[in-house]
């Protein structure tokens, strides 16, 4: 069974501090992405990452930096998180062939809240 | 610039009567087209996708959903609501490594 892994579902943290969210795929997948989902807006591409080292910056990318040193692992940065931040964070990995016509495979989600 | 729009942010519907969840597109191309489904404390997963050939798509759960190009629509319908159809949906758009999503459209299941 395909697997995309967040690592926290729930996060509690405190204005300023550094966030780390990791996400873990097992299909073999070459791109990641990392989405923010937030009610009444959708999701919101931030990053996306289409080989190891490769990233590109979604439509969202302020605040944010990624991480993707081995294929199978993409990880979220909040270098300082703010209030503003407090979101659904979801992360999605595809197959390269499938490119944009392919299934996009969704981690559960993790809820940060920045106090 | 691609873009999708759902009709409707809440939709209620009495179980075993129609669901039709409404979906419009703009691209200058044609598009890829999809319909996720998000169930309550889980991430998104595919109901049905629309990439070329047949424009009527049947996808999981009894849904299915039909591409009409001149209308620029895509929406997603299920002749029986079942309980377990309570969820948020979000229709997508893709033509490069972007997936453009909707806003999503919950759907409340009456008894």
């Amino acid at each position: 069974d395909v697997k995309v892994t967040q690592s926290s579902r729930y996060l509690v943290k405190r204005t300023g501090e550094k966030v780390f969210l990791e996400c873990v795929q097992d299909m073999d997948h070459e791109n990641m992405f990392w989405y923010r989902q937030d009610p009444g807006l959708g999701l919101r591409l931030i990053y996306f990452s289409y080989d190891v080292k490769m990233k590109e910056k979604g439509d969202i990318p302020e605040g944010y930096s990624v991480s993707r040193e081995k294929k199978e692992r993409f990880s979220l940065i909040l270098e300082s998180a703010s209030t503003n931040q407090t979101s659904m964070y979801l992360c999605a990995s595809s197959l390269v062939e499938a490119a944009n016509t392919g299934e996009l495979f969704f981690g559960e989600g993790s809820r940060l809240t920045v106090l | 610039a691609q873009s999708v729009t759902q009709l409707g942010s809440h939709v209620s519907v009495s179980e075993g009567a129609l669901v039709l969840l409404r979906c419009n597109y703009s691209s200058s191309v044609p598009p890829y087209l999809f319909w996720y489904v998000q169930y309550p404390n889980q991430g998104l997963q595919l109901l049905l996708k629309y990439t070329t050939g047949a424009t009527l798509v049947k996808g999981i759960n009894g849904f299915e959903a039909e591409f009409k190009k001149s209308e620029t629509s895509f929406h997603l319908t299920k002749p029986s609501a079942h309980m377990s159809d309570a969820a948020e949906y979000f229709c997508a758009v893709s033509r490069t490594y972007k997936y453009i999503f909707g806003t999503g459209t919950r759907l409340k299941v009456l008894a």
